[in-house]
């Protein structure tokens, strides 16, 4: 079974719009990373939160993370066509595994 | 540094055949997995590995795959009669120290069993 859910399933945006993806997941976390995946390519790690983090930025990425809510947040500033790609949460709770969710499809029209 | 790297590419392959992917982790990393990536199923942890010890196979569907790590730079994944229900884009990973941080993906391999 799946640990993080994202949600949408696929977004599809005009460049220079911001896109927001979601994910939940179900049992207490260490820390969540966000990666991103081309068409054809391997997984990207894009950001890292650890448990105790509530907000962080990298470039124009913003991620939050709601332990209360076990949710976290990508957002996606001032999109370009290049941040066309899926978008994966993945949890760690522990352990040996790193759990991957189904990912956020996003595109990005130029 | 050049990233984890997978071999082949793309293998097309004939139901019966045996299948061996390859993979040459992160130099230093002590952390190896092995993923499967599918629509139905999406990512799949097969198998990790730490120290070359492997820790945690219960993500290997039959007896049909076996994963091996003789020493640090190396790593095969072989399915051993292939099926059509194993095609799918098998990825290497490797990361610093275990689970937790940072994992980095190879390119993978795409295996079309037909």
């Amino acid at each position: 079974s799946q640990q993080g859910e994202e949600d949408p399933q696929a977004l599809s945006i005009q460049e220079g719009e911001n896109a927001t993806m979601n994910c939940s997941y179900k049992t207490s976390i260490n820390n969540l990373q966000w990666y991103r995946q081309n068409s054809g390519r391997g997984l990207v790690h894009l950001i890292l939160i650890r448990s105790n983090e509530r907000e962080k930025h990298s470039g124009r990425l913003r991620v939050t993370l709601d332990t209360s809510k076990k949710s976290s947040s990508l957002l996606i500033t001032a999109s370009r066509a290049a941040d066309t790609a899926s978008y994966f949460c993945a949890t760690y709770t522990g352990g040996f595994k790193t759990i991957f969710g189904a990912g956020t499809r996003l595109f990005v029209k130029a | 540094d050049a990233g984890v790297i997978q071999s082949p590419r793309h293998e097309v392959t004939e139901m019966g055949q045996e299948v061996t992917l390859r993979c040459k982790p992160i130099s230093g990393h002590n952390s190896l997995f092995w993923y499967r990536q599918t629509m139905m199923r999406g990512l799949e942890l097969l198998i990790y590995f730490n120290n070359n010890v492997p820790i945690d196979d219960s993500g290997m569907p039959e007896d049909r795959f076996s994963a091996k790590m003789p020493n640090a730079s190396f790593s095969t994944l072989k399915i051993q009669p292939s099926e059509p229900r194993d095609s799918a884009v098998y990825f290497c990973a490797s990361s610093l120290r275990g689970a937790g941080n940072t994992i980095y993906f190879g390119e993978g391999s795409w295996l079309t069993v037909v």
